[in-house]
């Protein structure tokens, strides 16, 4: 089966770091990617990881632990702008090659 | 990075009617598509993989009959919401692979009256 788990909602203060952590399940693996969306828009692409470890981009990293199933998004100098949700979607290639989306973790940057 | 429009953005039609929903990559050529929905506060669910020159493939409990994909060239993929009902209401996204990355289009907010 395919499961991924992100935290529904989480909140932070501007200028500061957050982590949002995805955990998942799938029978198979080609990437894990993060993607921001505001409400009522598509999705826009932040960053992708196929092999273990942190790739930076910017404010946003993403690092991840193929072993453990295990993602986490890391958001730096929070901005008003950042309050958004962020998925976490894994490429399958027992399904595919397409994406598995998580629920979805919605952030609110306070001020 | 790569772009992918969609058409209309919006649309209302009432109950029993059809909509077709446009779906570009301007940049690069695409032959696989995806068509997702979103229901507020939901995540995306994948409704069906668009191939260019050749049949859809649909999610389980997707119906194809409702729901029509049409993978007409390399750039364009078109899904038509046939005899649409409120419940159809919802958003849907396309999306298009330029590997290993996959882009969205903007969205298309259906509402059937």
């Amino acid at each position: 089966g395919q499961n991924i788990d992100q935290p529904t909602e989480m909140t932070a203060t501007e200028g500061a770091i957050v982590q949002i952590n995805c955990t998942y399940q799938t029978s198979g693996f080609n990437g894990l990617f993060w993607y921001q969306q505001h409400a009522g828009e598509a999705p826009t692409f932040l960053s992708y990881n196929v092999l273990d470890g942190l790739e930076e981009k910017g404010r946003f990293s993403s690092f991840l632990s193929r072993s453990k199933g295990y993602s986490y998004l890391l958001l730096k100098e929070l901005q008003m702008k950042d309050s958004a949700s962020y998925l976490c979607a894994v490429r399958d290639t027992d399904y595919g090659q397409n994406f598995v989306f998580g629920p979805g973790t919605r952030l609110s940057v306070l001020p | 990075g790569a772009v992918v429009s969609q058409h209309p953005s919006w649309v209302i039609c009432k109950s029993g009617t059809s909509v077709k929903i446009e779906c570009r990559s301007l940049d690069f050529q695409a032959t696989t598509m995806f068509w997702y929905r979103q229901f507020p506060k939901q995540s995306l669910m994948l409704m069906a993989t668009s191939n260019e020159g050749s049949k859809a493939t649909y999610e389980q409990g997707v119906e194809k009959d409702k729901f029509l994909i049409n993978h007409a060239s390399l750039t364009l993929s078109t899904l038509t919401v046939t005899s649409a009902h409120p419940e159809d209401s919802s958003f849907y996204i396309c999306s298009a692979r330029d590997s290993p990355e996959q882009y969205f289009g903007p969205g298309t907010r259906l509402t059937v009256t």
